[in-house]
């Protein structure tokens, strides 16, 4: 079945790069998400990408995938208080569309 | 233009009660989806449909009804609450790719 893996939490200083991992069992997706939960908020959709891409650049984030090694990275960069969130890594594909997500990652900026 | 709205955004049922979380789209999205968001376990799909009249379980689909007479509603149906139920959730739809999100419903079973 479908199972999306993500490390639980990543502490950065404001200014730095992070880098956010997600690896995914599913050969068949084809697009891969990135979604950003603020603290008691919804989900907002950041950045996704279709399944014959590598790589996506959108302004401070860059998403790289490697489909060989079913690995999916959110790279944002200037990190700023304001990117302090959960960020969830997910899946879709096949006939059903389903989004299956990852357990998400705490990302915390340091001033 | 509303997306997807979510009612009620809090609730607080006995055990034992039945509710519906009501879910409206206005985006005539085909796929839509319920989940539930647990502390440490992300969000976990519950129920979706790929359209009107097709509805399908997800992981976590025990206790928990839903259908999709309209493309607009996707109403969840709890039918004997437990406080293990007691969680945030979610619903989504979706044309094909990238799935909006409503603001979400905060359940508490006591």
């Amino acid at each position: 079945g479908e199972d999306v893996e993500q490390s639980l939490f990543l502490s950065v200083r404001e200014g730095d790069s992070s880098v956010i991992n997600c690896t995914y069992t599913d050969s068949s997706s084809t697009y891969l998400y990135w979604y950003k939960q603020e603290p008691g908020a919804g989900l907002q959709l950041l950045t996704y990408i279709f399944s014959n891409m590598d790589m996506k650049q959108d302004q401070r984030l860059t998403v790289l995938l490697n489909k060989k090694d079913k690995h999916l990275s959110l790279r944002i960069a200037d990190t700023q208080t304001g990117d302090s969130a959960i960020y969830f890594c997910a899946e879709s594909g096949g006939a059903t569309n389903k989004l299956i997500f990852g357990t998400g990652t705490l990302l915390a900026v340091q001033p | 233009n509303a997306g997807v709205t979510q009612t009620p955004k809090f609730q607080v049922l006995k055990t034992g009660q039945s509710m519906t979380l009501q879910c409206a789209q206005d985006m005539n999205h085909e796929y839509m989806s319920w989940y539930r968001q647990d502390p440490g376990m992300g969000l976990r799909l519950i129920h979706y449909s790929v359209g009107a009249g097709i509805t399908d379980q997800g992981e976590v689909p025990n206790g928990y009804n839903v259908s999709r007479s309209t493309t607009e509603d996707f109403p969840l149906r709890l039918l004997s609450a437990a406080p293990s139920q007691t969680s945030v959730y979610f619903c989504a739809s979706s044309e094909g790719y990238g799935y909006t999100f409503g603001s979400g419903t905060r359940l508490t079973v006591v």
